[in-house]
């Protein structure tokens, strides 16, 4: 396995464009999280599932952000009415269950940005 | 909620140094701390982690510490090479919580 694999890894996107980007965990890695970054800072939390479910979101997801982890596999981001605001790296995460599950993976990233 | 601050934000030392970088963390209520590494333009790495019971953990040149009643942890790295140059991150999990607290990192330069 190759670890955690974000596409596309850069987007540009006009003002009000929607965008989805997708997320593909380490193989039985049962928890996905998603995180967004912006330059100069650590990464925020945005949300976290276990399998198919969505435990955790952040007051950072706005209505217009969904995500979804159908059959708890890989997980998809999307951003409605994009703003230059969310112009930032979008990263997604994941661990196992269980002691293992103390450390997670992060994929490489997948860079928003909004003009 | 948590606030986790790493001081410096930057750090420029000469090939063959030893590097010391903090980090401090408001709640002492951690079921553990991680540090990361990113390269610039890439996801993170994970160079070491200490559960909440534990003192410090080391890998290699890597050295962390973690005092939990004082809300803080260093990241010592031991003769520094060029190709330690990166931003360091560290990040704190409550318990009973998945997310992770991040500070904003120290980027570091190691000149040869």
């Amino acid at each position: 396995d190759t670890g955690v694999s974000q596409d596309p890894r850069h987007k540009i996107t006009k003002r009000g464009q929607n965008v989805t980007f997708r997320c593909d965990p380490i193989s039985e890695h049962n928890r996905l999280y998603w995180y967004r970054q912006t330059l100069g800072q650590g990464p925020e939390f945005l949300t976290y599932f276990q399998n198919e479910a969505q435990l955790e979101k952040s007051r950072l997801l706005s209505d217009r952000f969904s995500a979804e982890r159908p059959k708890g596999s890989f997980s998809t981001l999307e951003i409605q009415r994009t703003e230059q605001g969310d112009s930032a790296m979008y990263l997604c995460a994941s661990s196992p269950t269980g002691a293992a599950g103390n450390t997670i993976y992060f994929g490489e990233g997948s860079w928003l940005t909004v003009v | 909620k948590q606030e986790v601050t790493q001081i410096p934000a930057a750090l420029s030392v000469p090939e063959g140094e030893n590097l010391v970088l903090n980090c401090s963390f408001t709640d002492s209520a951690i079921y553990n701390l991680q540090w990361f590494r990113q390269d610039p333009g890439k996801g993170l790495t994970s160079l070491l982690l200490i559960q909440s019971s534990q003192r410090e953990q080391t890998s290699g040149r890597l050295n962390a510490s973690l005092d939990k009643s004082s809300g803080r942890s260093t990241l010592y790295i031991a003769a520094s090479q060029p190709g330690d140059s990166a931003t360091y991150l560290c990040a704190v999990r409550g318990f009973n919580d998945y997310k992770l607290s991040f500070g904003a990192g120290t980027t570091v330069t190691v000149r040869a």
